[in-house]
């Protein structure tokens, strides 16, 4: 059963900070591998999608890099902002593109 | 519509009542995916449609949960004689297609938040 694990659970950061959210899974035979963002009370926003031939992927700011081998994911986000401020999630897809989802980092970036 | 939309935001029932949860995914998605997200945890898979077909039913946690999406479009998650366990965000999501294999992106609504008193 696959198993997925984010660390730390928990981060809190001054404003522009650099920092790296970690994602490791248990089964490499995945498809692909998203992370989400959820701000309190909604849905999820996808931020970036990385498929199993890829390394890595980024947008703005975000940068994610995908190891299928070691079972890790990693999300760097540079010159972090309050906006950030949010719960990121890592999910990992194989089969009917169903996921399965780790249980969150929670980021604080203070002002 | 621009997203995909949920109904209804919120929900509270008493203990032994029936719901029904619905998703309308964005207009032209094949794909469509249930998840259950219980307080401080992330979602968790319950079902998935392609089209009006049900092809993974293995996550729904008994048999008092059902799932429908008679034509292919909008899909209802019901609960039958609800259960305080049960109190969790309900998330939907939808995808393009299954092509060959390829991923595609799953876009998520903003959830119902139900809750069983």
């Amino acid at each position: 059963k696959q198993e997925v694990t984010q660390i730390p659970a928990a981060l809190s950061v001054p404003e522009g900070e650099n920092l790296v959210l970690n994602c490791s899974f248990t089964d490499s035979a995945i498809y692909n591998l998203q992370w989400f963002r959820q701000d309190p009370g909604k849905g999820l926003t996808s931020l970036l999608l990385i498929q199993s031939s890829q390394r890595e992927q980024t947008s703005g700011r975000l940068n994610a890099s995908l190891d299928k081998s070691s079972g890790r994911s990693t999300l760097y986000i540079a010159a972090s902002q309050p906006g950030d401020s949010a719960t990121y999630l890592c999910a990992v897809g194989r089969g009917f593109q169903k996921l399965v989802f780790g249980t969150g980092t929670r980021l604080l970036v203070s002002p | 519509g621009a997203g995909v939309s949920q109904s209804p935001r919120y929900k509270v029932a008493k203990r032994g009542q029936d719901v029904a949860l619905r998703c309308d995914p964005i207009s032209g998605h094949v794909s469509l995916f249930w998840y259950q997200q219980a307080l401080g945890q992330g979602p968790e898979f319950l079902t998935y449609f392609q089209n009006e077909a049900q092809l993974d039913k293995s996550g729904l946690p008994s048999d008092r949960f059902f799932a429908e999406r008679p034509e292919g479009s909008v899909s209802t998650l019901k609960i039958q004689r609800t259960q305080q366990e049960d109190s969790a965000v309900y998330l939907c999501a939808s995808s393009l297609a299954l092509r060959f294999g390829v991923y595609n992106e799953q876009f998520f609504g903003p959830g119902t938040r139900l809750t069983v008193l």
